[in-house]
């Protein structure tokens, strides 16, 4: 069974101050992960995705990594607007093509002036 | 462009009634997706439809749930039944198909309250 497991569940930092979200997962054979972030009240917002082990994407202060047990989300100088909950997901290469996405639990983070 | 509409955004229910669940995904995609989305969890499958047919209902918790796609466009989820568990956020997601992109794209989701 594919697991996604998200650490830390709640992250609190100073405008400026740089961290990294980790996303450790299991899973069968790896066709993607995935990044999303969720504001409450909202539907999930996609980010990146990531296909191979060393693989990198860059989104304005967001950087996502990616190796064959798990995978980062960097966040450089980071702003208030940036406060939200940040969701890891897999999806699985399955023989007759089932798509589905496997989520962790995500890491709330909020960011303070 | 638009992106995937679900309607209603809330919809409160007496234990025992029935519900439907509307999903508009986003104009040329032919795969859509249901999740269910419980506070402080990551949002759980419940069905992939490629086209007009289910491809994958795996994560449907019971007989209860079921979810049509007559013209490979709007999805319907509907609950049989309603019971208190049921009481969730349920999302929906579009993607543009196998071949193309794997990427899904959520709708703001629909909060079902079961009383």
């Amino acid at each position: 069974e594919d697991q996604v497991t998200q650490s830390p569940e709640a992250l609190r930092l100073q405008e400026g101050e740089s961290s990294s979200l980790n996303c450790s997962y299991t899973v069968s054979g790896l066709r993607g992960l995935f990044w999303y972030r969720q504001d409450p009240g909202k539907g999930p917002e996609f980010l990146f995705t990531l296909y191979s082990a060393g693989e990198e994407k860059e989104k304005e202060r967001l950087k996502a990594t990616l190796t064959k047990k798990e995978s980062f989300l960097h966040i450089t100088a980071p702003k208030p607007e940036d406060s939200a909950t940040y969701l890891c997901a897999v999806q699985a290469v399955i023989t007759g093509g089932g798509n589905k996405l496997t989520f962790g639990t995500g890491t709330q983070l909020k960011v303070e002036l | 462009g638009a992106g995937v509409s679900q309607t209603p955004s809330n919809k409160v229910t007496e234990k025992g009634k029935y519900v439907e669940l509307r999903c508009d995904p986003i104009s040329g995609h032919t795969a859509l997706y249901w999740y269910r989305q419980s506070l402080g969890q990551g949002p759980e499958f419940l069905i992939y439809f490629q086209g007009t047919g289910a491809a994958d209902d795996s994560g449907l918790p019971n007989d209860r749930f079921f979810a049509v796609r007559p013209e490979g466009s709007v999805s319907t989820l509907k609950i049989q039944r309603t019971e208190r568990g049921d009481s969730a956020v349920y999302l929906c997601a579009s993607s543009p198909g196998p071949g193309r992109s794997y990427e899904q794209y959520f709708g703001p989701g629909t909060r079902l309250t079961v009383t």
